[in-house]
């Protein structure tokens, strides 16, 4: 699987939109971006995954740039519960069973 | 959506104790099960992954005889963690993916295991 570089933290205030950059510059055609988040102390949580075209779910929205060497998941009302670690993880469709391999994430801090 | 359930969420045990994880997938079958292990301030870290009714097959540097995992039925895994040390206290995490193309990873919420 592609590898992901993401920055190591960010800020956001609470309200505002929270734009989390992923560069994944040698993503192969077969490749989808998931995005998972890890609160403190608790398991990863999925939020979305794409592999051209944007979505967007109940949780957040994914920007996948055109040449999909990088993407933004987009939390548009961060809220103190959203502080996290994010990851951005790349993984071909026909991966079968093998498991998600984790990078360092983002640590996202949501300030009141 | 598919929820992985994981027991205990933490235990305290003495040095030398076997300690047992239970994970459960609770609205769907999971042939594959992972376990993942995380050290304070790192990322999750692959250990073994777990195939019901067959041998699990573990990470380059992990124990076997360390981490035992059985996947008896499609919906249960387990670790022992047998002879457990102060330096096997860590958060533990399993994971399962629902069958099917593109369908998520879904996590448990990890069991802090602490031994004093």
């Amino acid at each position: 699987d592609a590898k992901t570089t993401q920055p190591p933290s960010m800020d956001c205030a609470e309200g505002r939109a929270a734009n989390l950059p992923c560069n994944h510059s040698t993503i192969s055609g077969n490749e989808y971006v998931y995005w998972y988040r890890q609160i403190h102390s608790q398991g990863p949580q999925y939020i979305i995954h794409g592999l051209k075209n944007n979505e967007t779910n109940e949780m957040a929205s994914l920007i996948i740039t055109e040449d999909r060497k990088s993407s933004t998941l987009i939390l548009p009302h961060a809220t103190l519960r959203d502080t996290a670690v994010y990851y951005c993880i790349v993984r071909a469709w026909n991966s079968g069973n093998t498991p998600l391999v984790f990078g360092k994430g983002t640590r996202l801090s949501v300030i009141a | 959506g598919a929820v992985v359930s994981q027991h205990p969420s933490w235990v305290i045990c003495k040095s030398g104790t076997s300690v047992k994880i239970e994970c459960r997938s609770l609205d769907f079958q999971a042939t594959t099960m992972f376990w993942y292990r995380q050290f304070p301030k790192q990322s999750l870290m692959l250990m073994a992954t777990s195939n019901e009714g067959s041998k699990a097959t573990y990470e380059q540097g992990v124990e076997k005889d360390k981490f035992l995992i059985n996947h008896a039925s499609l919906t249960l895994s387990t670790l022992t963690v047998t002879s457990a040390h102060p330096e096997d206290s860590s958060f533990y995490i399993c994971s399962a993916r629902v069958t099917g193309l593109n369908q998520p990873q879904h996590f448990g919420d990890g069991t802090r295991l602490s031994i004093l």
